[in-house]
């Protein structure tokens, strides 16, 4: 079985730039979670949805980033504009119960 | 006080030991525990996940939760070099699906 799919891998862009990664969960599971993992801050929680419904966002650092599930094989979190400390490694994972998969990750750097 | 706490190490043990990692959580609330494996440069790969208190065991790798204590261990049997890599506890907090990650425990296996 495929697992979480998340593209590009690799993202460079500079500030102001705007910025989409996406994301494929596994089929069947129907709960999406968008990470972020940085150096200082460590694993964390941007947004998750369940059913393609938006359930928590309390983790978006800003109106900056906005994220949507338009149906249940995709989603997609985008950063507009961009700036440098939005440089990190953003992760997409997708859980059927508890348990939760993560993607390859899409690694941002903005200059 | 941090909602999921690691020792960040390096816990260096040798071939062949038992490697033991500890996490410690302060939401009395939660209900599951989940450890995963992230090699440099990869994503965190789950290894095991734990939802009563007491032992569960998975080939080389037991999970121990004491709810009482807010303590959930990883322990890993005959340790390879192969599992060198930073250890991660997450929690599933109160009523809430996204997963509190604590700052990851950097295991170095020594042949």
């Amino acid at each position: 079985d495929a697992g979480v799919i998340q593209s590009p891998r690799h993202e460079v862009t500079e500030m102001g730039q705007e910025v989409t990664l996406r994301c494929k969960p596994i089929s069947g599971h129907d709960y999406l979670f968008w990470y972020r993992q940085t150096m200082m801050r460590g694993l964390e929680l941007l947004i998750y949805f369940n059913n393609n419904v938006p359930i928590d966002d309390s983790g978006m650092p800003e109106d900056r980033f906005s994220a949507k599930m338009p149906n249940a094989s995709f989603s997609t979190l985008k950063i507009q504009p961009s700036e440098p400390r939005d440089s990190a490694v953003y992760f997409c994972a997708s859980s059927p119960a508890s348990e939760q998969y993560f993607g390859p990750g899409t690694r941002l750097t903005v200059t | 006080q941090k909602e999921v706490e690691q020792n960040s190490g390096p816990l260096s043990v040798p071939e062949g030991a038992i490697a033991s990692l500890n996490c410690t959580y302060s939401d009395r609330g939660s209900q599951s525990f989940f450890w995963y494996r992230q090699y440099s440069g990869k994503s965190p790969e789950l290894i095991m996940f734990i939802y009563s208190n007491g032992d569960k065991e998975d080939g080389r790798f037991t999970a121990q939760l004491n709810k009482a204590s807010q303590y959930v261990s990883l322990l890993i049997r005959d340790s390879q070099p192969s599992d060198s890599a930073t250890y991660l506890c997450a929690v599933t907090g109160t009523g809430r699906r996204a997963l509190t990650f604590g700052s990851g425990t950097r295991l170095q296996v020594q042949p």
